[in-house]
């Protein structure tokens, strides 16, 4: 059974870059049906969309956050990470690993790991 | 730039039928959009409800039902219990690897 475990510094100061892993079990990231996201939800706000991978390299990012956002796996320790740069008090958010199947709105969820942005 | 609309708020007697809708700002919904919906309580990670248009995701009861509603894509409760007061999200998918959420509605079971 598909396993999302995120995992990150729980805090993090205005202007430096944040980094988040998500562990996966149950599954291999090597799939290639599947695709591998981040999704964040601010404190009382809504799902936003950040990014997504396949093991094979393509790259997706929302446009809103594109200049600031790196999304990368590592098939060798089945995870993948986020790197966000340069961040700020808006950035705050329970941060998601998810997985989606190719066509699909399939969303897998991990169960989420608080980041706050503070000095 | 094109938003995903939700109501914002809706409410439903427990037994009754309640229909929230997942639209777009500019343009119709359609099933190419892999429109999909999410219940999440309080505190908790997202649940898949509804994937693209209409598959009950795994585990889900089948009073939970998706579909194409005019321009817009619907999710429909039919006979709501107090467990289903959460936040709904519904997501689309706009092409070239890029998904829009839409705001969510907060329903309320009274």
């Amino acid at each position: 059974q598909l396993q999302l475990q995120e995992s990150g510094p729980g805090l993090v100061k205005p202007s430096e870059t944040l980094s988040l892993t998500c562990a996966v079990s149950g599954a291999s990231i090597s799939s290639d049906v599947h695709y591998w996201d981040w999704i964040r939800q601010p404190p009382g706000k809504g799902l936003e969309w950040i990014a997504t991978i396949h093991y094979s390299g393509p790259t997706y990012y929302n446009p809103s956050l594109r200049s600031r956002v790196i999304i990368s796996v590592d098939t060798s320790k089945n995870q993948f990470s986020l790197r966000l740069s340069s961040v700020t008090a808006a950035d705050t958010a329970v941060y998601y690993c998810t997985r989606h199947t190719r066509d699909s709105g399939d969303f897998s969820w991990g169960q989420g790991t608080l980041l706050t942005v503070s000095s | 730039q094109t938003v995903v609309t939700q109501e914002p708020s809706f409410s439903v007697s427990p037994g009754g039928t309640v229909t929230l809708t997942c639209g777009l700002t500019s343009g119709s919904v359609s099933n190419s959009h892999c429109p999909s919906w999410y219940q999440q309580t309080p505190g908790q990670a997202p649940r898949t409800l509804i994937y693209n248009t209409n598959i009950l995701s795994s585990g889900v009861p089948d009073r939970f039902s998706g579909s194409i509603l005019g321009n817009k894509v619907a999710l429909t409760i039919t006979g709501a219990q107090a467990d289903d007061e959460s936040d709904y999200y519904c997501v689309l998918y706009m092409g070239s690897g890029l998904w829009v959420f839409g705001g969510g509605t907060r329903l309320t079971v009274l």
